[in-house]
Formats: C-alpha cells, structure tokens, sequence
C-alpha cells in the first residue's frame, strides 16, 4: 500500500534553532517528493520538489534531501523564525499510472516560540 | 504568488441548503483539482479535470459535483448540505501533469465550510 508517514507530529522549538522534519515513504514506482508549508487556514505552498536523481535542495532556510534507496527525505528549516510556524507537509508522486497520483503525508506541525 | 482564488473563505450554513464554493485561476491551467482536508489530516483528492468539459471523481468518495465550462472556472456545489461535509475544500491546478518533474500545483487559500 502506497503512504507517506511523517514525524515528529508536532514539534515546538525556539527562534533561531534549527530542525529537521522526517517523511518515510514506501510509494512505488517513485516519480518525485515535495515539501509544502501550509499556514494555518491557508493553502499549501510548495516549497522544493526532488526527483529520484536529487539527493538535496535548498529553498533559503529551507533544505530538503532525499535518500531514494531508504525511501527517506527530510526538511530541514535553519535559523528558524517565527513565520516557520505553519504545518509542513510531505507530497510523493507516483509514475505508475497515468493520472500521476499524489500521496500526502499528515504533516508535522511547527510552532516556533519567540 | 500563484493566481488562483477561492471564494467563499469561510461559509456555515444550514443543513439542506444548497452550496457552490467558487475557485478561478488566472494562470490559463488546464488540470484543476479539489481537496478536502479535515485537521490534522492528509489532503484526499475528490474531483480533478484535464480540461474544459472534463471532470473526473478522485480518490475519495464525495457528494459533491464539479463543472468546468471555461478553463479558468471550476466550481464545486453540494446539492443539499449536511453537518458530515464539514470540511476544508482546497482548489489547486496545475502546469503540466504530476508525473513531470517540473509540473507545479499552485493552490487556492481554502474554503472553510461549516454545516450545521
């Protein structure tokens, strides 16, 4: 069964530290992982996609890497600011089908506290 | 900041009514897509369409129906509301197909809608 799973659920941190978000995934044949951030009460906002041959991205403080033989990525958020409190969502697509299906994982909710 | 818009933001209405939640792109997207995401969950897909004319049912089962009679309009309506479709709608389209590496899905802010 195709799913991504991520962790921590929520996480809380202070301004200015940094953290690293997990997303397993066991979606089959792999296409290529996203990162969203979505604001409460907003939509989600892309922030890197990766396909199998990327190992890791960045987007400002944002770094993204993916490992496709462990089928792992992470989100790792630098100098974390209080803006960064949203919840951050794993995306993987499949190519085994002709629709190109997304699975989303449930998020991990960041608090940052000043 | 992509050019996609839905409206209403939030709507509570009562059971039995009638709704249709708008969501228009300016981008000239031919694949347009709607989610429902309830709180701490996953986005489940309940319709998408390729293109003016064509609507398709996603993965999750829902009441609800879509029209796409022009590229940049696709509205969702519930025929007759109850409390069980309590949900955040979100619209998204896109660039080009999921399976590409460069297809972008750009999504609305949401629509909040409470049945009472």
């Amino acid at each position: 069964k195709n799913q991504v799973e991520q962790s921590p659920q929520s996480l809380i941190i202070l301004e200015g530290k940094n953290c690293t978000l997990q997303c397993n995934y066991t979606v089959s044949p792999f296409s290529n992982l996203r990162w969203y951030k979505q604001d409460t009460g907003r939509g989600p906002v892309s922030l890197t996609i990766m396909t199998f041959s990327e190992n890791t991205k960045s987007n400002g403080r944002y770094t993204a890497t993916l490992d496709a033989d462990t089928k792992q990525s992470s989100l790792h958020i630098t100098a974390s600011q209080l803006s960064d409190s949203a919840s951050y969502i794993c995306v993987v697509s499949d190519r085994g089908s002709t629709l190109g299906r997304l699975y989303f994982g449930r998020g991990t909710q960041l608090t940052v506290w000043p | 900041e992509a050019d996609i818009y839905q409206t209403p933001r939030y709507l509570v209405i009562g059971t039995g009514k009638k709704i249709t939640l708008e969501c228009s792109q300016t981008m000239g997207h031919d694949k347009m897509y709607w989610y429902q995401q309830d709180p701490g969950m996953e986005l489940h897909l309940i319709h998408y369409s390729y293109g003016v004319n064509s609507t398709e049912k996603g993965d999750l089962s829902s009441e609800s129906t879509v029209s796409r009679i022009r590229t940049e309009h696709f509205p969702l309506t519930l025929e007759s509301a109850r409390p069980s479709h309590t949900s955040q709608y979100l619209c998204a389209s896109s660039d080009a197909g999921w399976m590409t590496n460069t297809g972008e899905l750009f999504f609305g802010e949401g629509s909040r809608l409470t049945v009472l």
